[in-house]
């Protein structure tokens, strides 16, 4: 049972670009949102979050947008950058989300790759 | 910039031996959590702690497993008798407020033999 759900496994963006990497969600009961960035052998680190009470958030070349209707959201990069290439993960809380009342449920991820 | 710390780094054991996960959070975090990532798959929840106690755990965290915080500064997994199942990367995180932003260590690597 996927609650959170990131489609494309990867993502291949040209240096300068805009890099958008999208995010479903299926349980109503989210209503705090997170983008984590992960390099191999290391542990995610915090990017962005949106509460459910915006629908958009942003911070730097960082945009995170949320869809409440469609339970959707999206995180925009603008410049990509050569350093952006890694795996986004999209993550959710909320009462009774199956992550805990406070632990996060993480989407599989989503593998950019900026090419120069 | 304060990070969360996490050793070791690799952990190879035998099936069925006990092992034992360590973690030192942030230092004025007052949440704690456990995930886990098994190679290929999504970072799972296992287990959140606060206030000397588990506040939510999801399935995966049986019997087998138990988290500790001994002292001011570490907090710990515990895995009673491993599986093979049980390898994956381990990550501990902490957060300052309750479904709030957490902040990950570089993880633990166990790998059950």
């Amino acid at each position: 049972d996927q609650q959170v759900k990131q489609n494309s496994p990867s993502l291949s963006v040209q240096e300068g670009r805009i890099s958008i990497l999208n995010c479903d969600y299926t349980n109503s009961m989210f209503d705090y949102f997170l983008w984590y960035k992960k390099y191999p052998a290391e542990g995610p680190t915090f990017l962005i979050s949106i509460s459910s009470i915006k629908d958009k958030n942003e911070d730097g070349r960082f945009t995170v947008f949320l869809n409440k209707s469609a339970k959707h959201l999206s995180l925009h990069i603008v410049p990509s950058q050569p350093g952006d290439s890694a795996v986004y993960f999209c993550a959710a809380s909320g009462l009774d989300s199956g992550g805990g009342a406070d632990g996060l449920t993480f989407g599989k991820g989503t593998h950019l790759i900026i090419q120069p | 910039e304060p990070e969360v710390t996490q050793t070791p780094s690799h952990q190879v054991t035998q099936m069925g031996q006990e092992v034992i996960l360590r973690c030192v959070p942030i230092s004025n975090h007052l949440y704690f959590y456990w995930y886990r990532q098994i190679l290929g798959q999504k970072v799972e929840f296992l287990v959140s702690f606060y206030n000397n106690e588990i506040s939510e755990k999801s399935e995966i965290f049986d019997d087998q497993f138990s988290v500790e915080r001994p002292d001011g500064s570490n907090f710990t997994l515990k895995i009673r008798s491993t599986k093979l199942e049980d390898s994956a990367m381990y990550f501990c995180a902490s957060s300052g407020r309750a479904r709030g932003e957490a902040f990950f260590g570089q993880g633990t690597r166990l790998t059950v033999v």
